[in-house]
């Protein structure tokens, strides 16, 4: 597509509840970034995808949540057993190739509330 | 570690000049600087690569010295248009750190 899109871009679950983010990114972008960013802070790395490959998980908060790439296209991010904590704003990221050289395009964003 | 920006927040008149640094406890191999206006996506202004570079854009250009492990962003002639949230976000790997952010407001 023309951009990055997101869905939903608003989700409001109890506490307890899975919820499924999905990101669309730029057709032609092999890399997919997930971030979090709290109200007023910059967004923190919670993993990436090159292709369907995820080289890189480390940010992820617990192994509550999970992020996939089956087809190197569009991707989702669950997390599962939502916590109030887990309220924020969900990122998605995309890039012509993976290294810190390459500009992200980012998306939307899905906000969750957990409540 | 997060790198640090600073000012935290600055308020200008239009047509001013500004300078937002940004400062890393880690060796810097890229920087990048992305603009976020309230309620939007950040994005992507420019990317520094090498130390001692300089980039420029329009009337906003940066500064990489990578042996201070620092950058810095140079707005002149602030346009209302230039107010948002910057970040500058450094690069090791396949990651991006993003710093504490700066608030540009540019009035009237």
């Amino acid at each position: 597509g023309a951009g990055v899109s997101q869905s939903p871009r608003y989700k409001v679950t109890k506490r307890g509840q899975d919820v499924t983010l999905r990101c669309d990114p730029i057709s032609s972008h092999a890399t997919l970034y997930w971030y979090q960013q709290a109200l007023g802070q910059g967004p923190e790395f919670l993993t990436y995808f090159n292709y369907e490959a995820q080289p890189d998980k480390s940010g992820l908060p617990s192994d509550r949540f999970s992020a996939e790439r089956p087809e190197g296209s569009i991707s989702t991010l669950t997390i599962q057993r939502t916590e109030q904590r887990d309220s924020a704003m969900y990122r998605c990221a995309s890039s012509l190739g993976a290294g810190p050289y390459n500009e992200q395009f980012f998306g939307p964003g899905t906000r969750l509330t957990v409540l | 570690q997060q790198p640090v920006q600073s000012p935290q927040a600055v308020i200008l008149r239009e047509g001013e000049d500004a300078v937002i640094n940004c400062s890393s406890s880690k060796a810097l191999y890229s920087v990048h600087w992305y603009r976020q206006k309230h309620g939007e996506a950040p994005v992507f202004l420019m990317i520094l690569l090498k130390g001692g570079e300089q980039k420029g854009h329009d009337k906003i250009s940066a500064s990489f010295n990578e042996k201070k492990q620092q950058s810095s962003l140079y707005l002149t002639a602030s346009q209302l248009s230039y107010s948002g949230t910057y970040f500058c976000s450094t690069g090791g790997g396949n990651k991006l750190t993003f710093g504490t952010g700066t608030q540009l407001k540019v009035e009237l």
